[in-house]
């Protein structure tokens, strides 16, 4: 089974729109959450750390549900500029690694 | 305010050739990594070192070999090109896991 699972999508959403994504982990001894956003041909860029209680950055929101080991992301009225692709990642408890999802495409429709 | 700095940008290797792709970070990062992107397979993890003299393998490591001789650097060398290694590389760092990863803006590397 892969260390972290994300549905690839694509998402087409109107402007507006509000969108969720999940993404589940297989270890539970993963430590630490990351939502990374990637444009196309470009680096991935740290988009929010994911914490316990939740978080929240302007438009975003990050929830981590540790008894179903998920992680999601809401964007909240959506903007072109939010097509990308969002990646998910992990860190296990005692490992050095960080595991990327594949990512999932988001297209934000004028 | 460089980051992480990858160079070069593009390559393009014949068959056989070995080449280095380089990384340098200024912002006294332990963790650095390098992963390769392919469509549909994300990213994957090459090489990795939580700091200077310490380097492990990751989930695709042959073929390629790391040296973490200073605290700045990590350089990837390709031993004998071949065209399966087409691919985008990133270098990425972080101080530690518990903090994102930077990344660098990659090197596209083509292999004929």
């Amino acid at each position: 089974r892969k260390e972290v699972e994300q549905d690839p999508g694509p998402f087409n959403v109107p402007e507006g729109a509000t969108v969720a994504f999940n993404c589940t982990y297989s270890n539970s001894a993963s430590q630490s959450f990351f939502w990374y956003r990637q444009d196309c041909r470009k680096e991935p860029k740290l988009l929010m750390s994911v914490y316990s209680s939740g978080n929240e950055d302007g438009r975003f929101t990050a929830q981590l549900n540790r008894a179903s080991q998920y992680i999601s992301l809401l964007i909240r009225d959506s903007k072109l500029s939010d097509s990308a692709t969002y990646l998910c990642v992990v860190t296990r408890r005692g490992g050095n690694q960080f595991y990327f999802g594949t990512g999932t495409s988001l297209t934000v429709i004028p | 305010n460089a980051g992480v700095t990858q160079t070069p940008k593009f390559q393009v290797l014949k068959t056989g050739q070995s080449m280095t792709l380089q990384c340098a970070q200024d912002m006294n990062h332990e963790y650095m990594s390098w992963y390769r992107q392919d469509p549909g397979m994300g990213l994957r993890l090459i090489h990795y070192s939580v700091g200077a003299g310490i380097t492990d393998q990751g989930e695709v490591p042959n073929g390629y070999n790391v040296s973490r001789s200073t605290t700045e650097d990590f350089p990837l060398r390709l031993l004998s090109a071949a065209p399966s290694q087409t691919s985008v590389y990133f270098c990425a760092s972080t101080q530690t896991k518990n903090y994102g990863y930077t990344f660098g803006s990659g090197t596209r590397l083509t292999v004929v």
